[in-house]
């Protein structure tokens, strides 16, 4: 069955520093993958996303992600976190098969000032 | 432009009853999905609607029900609430790109307390 795994459910940084959020997909189909951040008391926002192309991808707030397909991986990265980063972050794999967005279960990161 | 209103944004409810969530998908936008969110997991599909007609369904039992009005809007109704049907549900709208690409954008959700 088709699955989004985010290995690390919670994350604890100070600020300024690096941050790298995994996440791992099974789907044998054309990808178009996603990050969607949850700040809290807010809906959920569009980071960035990936359907094809240049494997790393750029998105907002300086975040970025890579594809790598032969780990069926597309993590999540920032080089400099804030504070205003806390919150929830969810991995996606869209299936055209079946019109579905299928999600992780989400990282939570607490950056401390 | 105004993204995805959802309504109501609360809703306490009784087990047994029913309920219907109402959406309305950003302006130019044909689709529209439904996702529940339980706490401390990431949103599951519900369904998707596209040009009115149901294009996907997930693995969610007959009591909810969805339908597209000729404006796009949507409502998700669900019959005979239980307990774990408290959650918040998303609602998403989409247009699909010409490569089948396709990117949703969610409204700020519903969020129901059964008791």
């Amino acid at each position: 069955a088709q699955s989004v795994s985010q290995h690390n459910h919670h994350v604890i940084l100070s600020e300024a520093a690096s941050l790298e959020l995994g996440c791992n997909y099974s789907y044998g189909g054309t990808v178009n993958l996603f990050w969607y951040v949850q700040y809290p008391g807010q809906h959920l926002q569009l980071l960035l996303k990936y359907f094809s192309g240049d494997p790393l991808v750029k998105g907002i707030k300086g975040f970025e992600a890579e594809f790598i397909k032969s780990k069926f991986s597309f993590n999540l990265r920032k080089p400099s976190v804030q504070w205003s980063d806390t919150a929830e972050y969810f991995c996606a794999v869209w299936m055209d098969s079946s019109y579905k967005l299928i999600f992780g279960s989400g990282t939570r990161l607490l950056v401390r000032p | 432009d105004a993204g995805v209103t959802q309504s109501p944004t609360h809703l306490i409810k009784t087990r047994g009853q029913h309920v219907t969530l109402r959406c309305s998908p950003i302006s130019g936008h044909k689709s529209v999905s439904w996702y529940q969110q339980v706490l401390g997991q990431g949103p599951q599909f519900i369904f998707q609607y596209y040009e009115k007609e149901e294009r996907g369904r997930g693995n969610f039992p007959d009591r909810f029900s969805a339908r597209q009005f000729p404006n796009y809007s949507s409502e998700l109704n669900v019959n005979a609430l239980l307990l774990g049907d408290s959650a918040l549900y998303l609602c998403a709208s989409s247009q699909r790109q010409g490569t089948g690409q396709e990117t949703q954008y969610f409204g700020p959700g519903t969020r129901l307390l059964v008791l």
